[in-house]
């Protein structure tokens, strides 16, 4: 399995609403990534995990929770978005060898819209 | 910091024809550079690393530390490379910079 993979596709939810975004992989990778896109725009990091533990966290606000189970999961928890947090969440992972081979695979993305 | 800056939005250029997506970089250290590729309705997806120095799909991009550059290059554009393409740079720890992207489109 050379994916990396996203669940939902799609989410609507209220601004009183808690929800979780998955992410999933199954390539040994040791590091991912929460990436927030917004329409015609780059990638903007959110978090990342190294080893299973948070090593990056981009100043996100306390609505957005990020969890890593395990070395194959993550997740991010929603909970009082705005409006203005409605755009593209991306998961991504890469392995952690060193400066080769470290590319970064991304999913294909949940599309969020908060009401 | 770690800045990437491409100064094309859009690009539109003709079947055959040359095509050069300009991409500039700032960072004090020792950079990796990326080119990322998204096409419509597919997931993000790198398409070059300078580290790697190889052609995929025709297009090539050299890093140049004079200049601080790594524009993509491609001899003859297709129509199906019509995509927005994303520099990116990674510094010393596991972020990864993206510049605001170019949109490439090769008509017919």
């Amino acid at each position: 399995d050379t994916e990396v993979t996203q669940t939902p596709k799609h989410l609507v939810m209220g601004m009183t609403n808690k929800k979780s975004l998955k992410c999933e992989q199954h390539m040994g990778h040791r590091a991912m990534y929460w990436y927030k896109q917004k329409a015609k725009k780059p990638p903007e990091l959110m978090f990342v995990y190294s080893y299973e533990k948070l090593s990056i966290n981009e100043s996100v606000p306390s609505r957005f929770s990020p969890e890593c189970p395990n070395s194959s999961l993550l997740n991010l928890h929603l909970h009082a978005l705005q409006p203005e947090d409605s755009a593209l969440y991306l998961c991504a992972s890469s392995r952690l060898a060193g400066r080769v081979y470290n590319e970064q695979f991304f999913g294909p993305g949940t599309r969020l819209t908060v009401l | 910091a770690q800045r990437v800056t491409q100064p094309e939005k859009l690009l539109s250029v003709f079947k055959g024809a040359p095509v050069e997506l300009k991409c500039n970089y700032s960072y004090s250290g020792s950079p990796e550079l990326f080119w990322y590729v998204q096409y419509s309705r597919q997931r993000l997806q790198l398409l070059l690393r300078h580290i790697s120095r190889e052609s995929i799909k025709g297009f090539t991009a050299d890093l140049n530390k004079g200049e601080t550059s790594f524009h993509l290059k491609k001899p003859f554009a297709q129509e199906e490379d019509s995509a927005m393409y994303y520099c990116a740079l990674r510094g010393g720890s596991e972020k990864l910079v993206f510049g605001k992207g170019t949109k490439l489109t090769v008509n017919p």
